[in-house]
């Protein structure tokens, strides 16, 4: 069955480095979502890219999608302390099929 | 406006018994999506429903069972509970099917 494997699974960085977190899929994706989950929240939509080698960016977010559209990456330039939680990359499969990555833990160090 | 809401928010239950988590929509959503979340896991998709219809579904036995109301809201219910049950159970609402989603709070449904 279709694997998302999203890797690192922790990444401790110092406020202001930079951080990416990468997400690789078995099966092509109709699309790809990434979500934010804050420790005892709930997951928060980020974005959604649909189109092959698609790049979308929001503030000192940068979002990419592969030609291939098996994987992505998520780029956060010059990190603050309010980037702290576990980002999850989504993919849906041709069989509706959801499935989550295990999700980048982010840390940040004032 | 009201976000997504789940209910109950805690649950604890016996192996063997059987469960029913609720989900009320965003107003306007007509897409619920269920997912079971383990502890430093991601969330594990369940069911889709759209329009009162199932539209995906994922790797889970048949214990597990869902429907969605005329009203959009949902129900996961899941039969003959085990230990491996226990999770933070997640509703997410969209406007459609597998577009952005909202998740809410979570039901967290542990099994002794």
């Amino acid at each position: 069955g279709q694997q998302v494997m999203q890797i690192p699974q922790y990444q401790h960085v110092q406020e202001g480095e930079d951080f990416t977190t990468y997400c690789n899929s078995s099966t092509t994706l109709s699309n790809i979502q990434w979500y934010k989950q804050r420790p005892g929240g709930h997951p928060v939509f980020l974005i959604q890219l649909v189109k092959s080698g698609e790049v979308k960016k929001q503030k000192r977010l940068t979002f990419q999608f592969g030609e291939a559209k098996k994987n992505s990456s998520l780029h956060i330039t010059a990190t603050q302390t309010t980037d702290v939680g576990t980002y999850f990359c989504a993919g849906r499969n041709n069989n509706n099929d959801m499935r989550f990555g295990a999700g980048t833990r982010l840390t940040v160090k004032p | 406006d009201a976000g997504v809401t789940q209910s109950p928010t805690h649950l604890i239950k016996t192996r063997g018994q059987q469960v029913t988590l609720r989900c009320s929509p965003i107003s306007g959503h007509k897409s619920v999506s269920w997912y079971q979340q383990v502890l430093g896991q991601g969330p594990q998709f369940i069911f889709q429903y759209y329009e009162k219809e199932e539209r995906g579904r994922g790797n889970f036995p048949d214990r597990f069972s869902a429907r969605q109301f005329p009203n959009y809201s949902s129900e996961l219910n899941v039969n003959a509970l085990l230990l491996g049950d226990s999770a933070l159970y997640l509703c997410a609402s969209s406007l459609f099917a597998f577009r952005e989603q909202f998740f809410g709070p979570g039901t967290r449904l542990t099994v002794l």
